[in-house]
């Protein structure tokens, strides 16, 4: 069964950092491509961030780029999301989110149950 | 960016009936070299992540019940819930993975009248 948990989320000042994590199992990890989508309480979803298999290519919405940085560890089976300079605007849940296989031209396939971020003074 | 629209916000619908809900992207999502339309349906219940309902605009996903289905081409999309369950009140959203950034539709709430 392929499970996501994320963890990390919490409050934290304007200003702050937070490191979010995703731990994976049920699947290979090393061979999927994996987004971070974040949902503000009682809005819509918003992609953040994608990484490839081998995190050579990262991507961004611009609402985040050179505050938030994506990685992972293939070995250790966990995606990451490092939050810098968070703005109030940045209150949401972070889902991790799976692509389809690669190269199948699936979408998202597997959501975890999301963490909670509130950035506020 | 795409921009997907969906209509509408809110839908009430008795027990039995149909929805239909629409999405409309800003730009074609069908690409050229395999024919398929990137554009897929999530439900999203209180509480839980979305869950894949419908992706290439009208595969349904494994486990997913034939009441549901979808539709369109290019730009133009539509989801089908052809006889609606108690279990199918949540909000229902639509997503482009043809470019990035991945863009969702606003989601429309499906409710029971």
């Amino acid at each position: 069964e392929v499970q996501l948990v994320e963890s990390g989320g919490g409050l934290v000042q304007p200003g702050g950092s937070l490191r979010l994590s995703c731990a994976a199992s049920g699947f290979t990890f090393s061979t999927y491509n994996m987004n971070w989508v974040r949902q503000a309480p009682g809005k819509g979803l918003e992609w953040v961030s994608y990484i490839s298999t081998t995190s050579r290519t990262l991507y961004y919405a611009d609402s985040v780029k050179g505050r938030f940085t994506i990685f992972r560890d293939n070995a250790k089976n966990s995606l990451y999301l490092q939050m810098n300079s968070l703005r109030a605007e940045d209150t949401a849940v972070y889902y991790c989110a799976r692509d389809g296989a690669g190269g199948s031209g699936r979408p998202i396939d597997y959501w975890g149950q999301g963490t909670l971020v509130t950035v506020s003074s | 960016d795409i921009v997907m629209t969906q209509s509408p916000d809110s839908l009430a619908v008795s027990l039995g009936e149909r929805a239909t809900i629409n999405c409309k992207s800003s730009q074609s999502v069908l690409y050229s070299s395999n024919n398929k339309n990137y554009l897929a349906w999530y439900q999203q219940k209180p509480g839980q992540p979305p869950k894949l309902l419908i992706y290439w605009a009208s595969a349904r996903e494994s486990g997913v019940p034939d009441r549901f289905s979808g539709s369109g081409s290019g730009t133009d999309f539509t989801l089908t819930i052809s006889s609606l369950q108690a279990e199918d009140v949540a909000v229902y959203y639509c997503q482009q993975y043809y470019s990035t950034p991945l863009t969702f539709g606003g989601g429309t709430k499906v409710e029971l009248k």
